[in-house]
């Protein structure tokens, strides 16, 4: 059984760019979360997809949007960055919509300069 | 916005030493509490779901406890290992997940 992966694991942009982080979801979940952990703080939601569809979203301007993929892999873009982007983003994988039994990916730690 | 909350926010624990640390969450609307444990450079590790009040889970030398009433969640750690440092959040459950800013716990061998 594979894990949840996320790519790339670090990467540095410069303010004012698009970026896109990937996340490829666990054998047989059909549901994607995305968060933000900016320093000293715990893991905040972005949002959710299921089955495709974005099923919740937290507090988050439009400029992060994201993408599921029918093999239930996705993205997350986030156009316009802007210094405070610069955090680690976690993906979370689960078997259905909801936040019962999330298994997380490592992260990918992204640095706006 | 959910205010979850952790305390401490760090501690450090002589190998051997038990210790434990606390989860304040909003007792009104309670579905479920998670906990994880995040070693650095790795993902979190889902360690318990807890659902009803009074709930007590145990996963090796690693227990907790929850209060629903009250709002409050203890994790135990009988016995620290340095294997044990790591950071531990936990996160109230609403549908999606509102994570506190975690205790890092370092275990002095």
């Amino acid at each position: 059984e594979t894990g949840v992966t996320q790519s790339p694991t670090h990467l540095i942009k410069t303010r004012g760019q698009q970026v896109t982080l990937r996340c490829s979801s666990q054998s047989g979940h059909n549901t994607v979360s995305w968060y933000q952990q900016a320093l000293g703080q715990g893991p905040q939601f972005i949002f959710q997809y299921y089955r495709e569809e974005e099923n919740g979203r937290g507090n988050f301007p439009p400029r992060f949007s994201g993408l599921q993929f029918p093999n239930y892999s996705s993205e997350l873009n986030v156009n316009a960055l802007e210094l405070d982007d610069s955090a680690l983003y976690l993906c979370a994988s689960s078997l259905s919509g909801g936040a019962y039994e999330q298994y997380f990916g490592p992260g990918t730690r992204l640095t706006v300069t | 916005i959910l205010n979850v909350e952790q305390s401490p926010q760090s501690l450090h624990v002589q190998e051997g030493d038990s210790t434990n640390f606390t989860c304040s969450f909003p007792s009104s609307n309670f579905y479920a509490l998670h906990w994880y444990r995040w070693e650095t450079a790795k993902s979190p590790e889902a360690l318990f779901v807890m659902t009803l009040n009074g709930d007590e889970k145990k996963k090796g030398r690693i227990s907790a406890t929850l209060n629903t009433k009250e709002g409050y969640s203890y994790l135990y750690i009988k016995g620290s290992q340095p294997e044990d440092s790591a950071t531990y959040l936990c996160a109230f459950n609403d549908y999606k997940l509102s994570f506190g800013a975690g205790t890092t716990v370092t275990v002095r061998a």
